[in-house]
């Protein structure tokens, strides 16, 4: 089992320029979670899914878009990158969200000039 | 609002040392997480207590949860240079569909 991946793991993009980055999962689990961390702030959630075909608002939704058409897949998308949007994104799963552990990929670093 | 505050925010002890970090809480919650983060990679999770526990037992971690003073802690014993890490605690918040989590303690185990 991979687990938890993402795709990239480092990214330089120019303000206004757009991404996806890719969460995948293996364990079949139904709820997935994008993070941002930055120095100071700790973990902050921006969206996260319950299901197949589900998207919710976290903490910092503001600029990023989400979607989940399969249930092992969960993008995070940008559309118009700003220098504020420069952080370290974490992906996660858990089976039965918060009553169980959740599942971290390794991150991507995306860096905005 | 912060749901779990971690305390303090960074440590730093010698080898072999127990390390005791701490994590209150606001609301009553149905169980609450510590992870682990290394630098530079994803968090990694390390226990999980239950509102109807009070203490969890998992190799050198020991955690406790008092539901009255709205607080937990984490013990590990007998430290080694590589439990040199971030150590956060998180809640479920949401209708227990997410987590929320602290900022984390900075814990250094000098050799």
């Amino acid at each position: 089992n991979a687990g938890v991946t993402q795709t990239p793991k480092f990214r330089v993009l120019k303000t206004g320029q757009s991404m996806t980055l890719l969460c995948a999962q293996d364990m079949n689990h139904e709820y997935m979670y994008w993070y941002r961390q930055d120095p100071g702030m700790g973990l902050r959630l921006i969206h996260y899914s319950v299901g197949e075909g589900t998207t919710a608002k976290g903490e910092v939704p503001d600029g990023y878009n989400v979607s989940r058409l399969k249930k092992q897949n969960f993008l995070l998308g940008l559309e118009s990158a700003a220098p504020s949007q420069t952080s370290v994104y974490f992906c996660a799963s858990s089976f039965e969200g918060g009553y169980n552990e959740q599942f971290f990929g390794p991150g991507t670093r995306l860096t905005v000039l | 609002s912060q749901q779990g505050e971690e305390d303090p925010q960074a440590l730093s002890i010698q080898e072999g040392e127990n390390a005791t970090m701490n994590c209150s809480y606001k609301t009553s919650i149905n169980n609450l997480q510590w992870y682990r983060q290394n630098s530079g990679r994803g968090l990694v999770h390390l226990i999980l207590i239950r509102s109807n526990e009070r203490e969890k037992h998992s190799g050198r971690l020991r955690v406790t949860l008092d539901t009255s003073k709205k607080s937990s802690s984490l013990l590990i014993t007998a430290s080694r240079a590589a439990d040199t890490a971030s150590y956060f605690c998180a809640t479920p918040t949401g209708a227990n569909s997410k987590l929320t989590f602290g900022k984390g303690i900075t814990l250094s185990v000098r050799p």
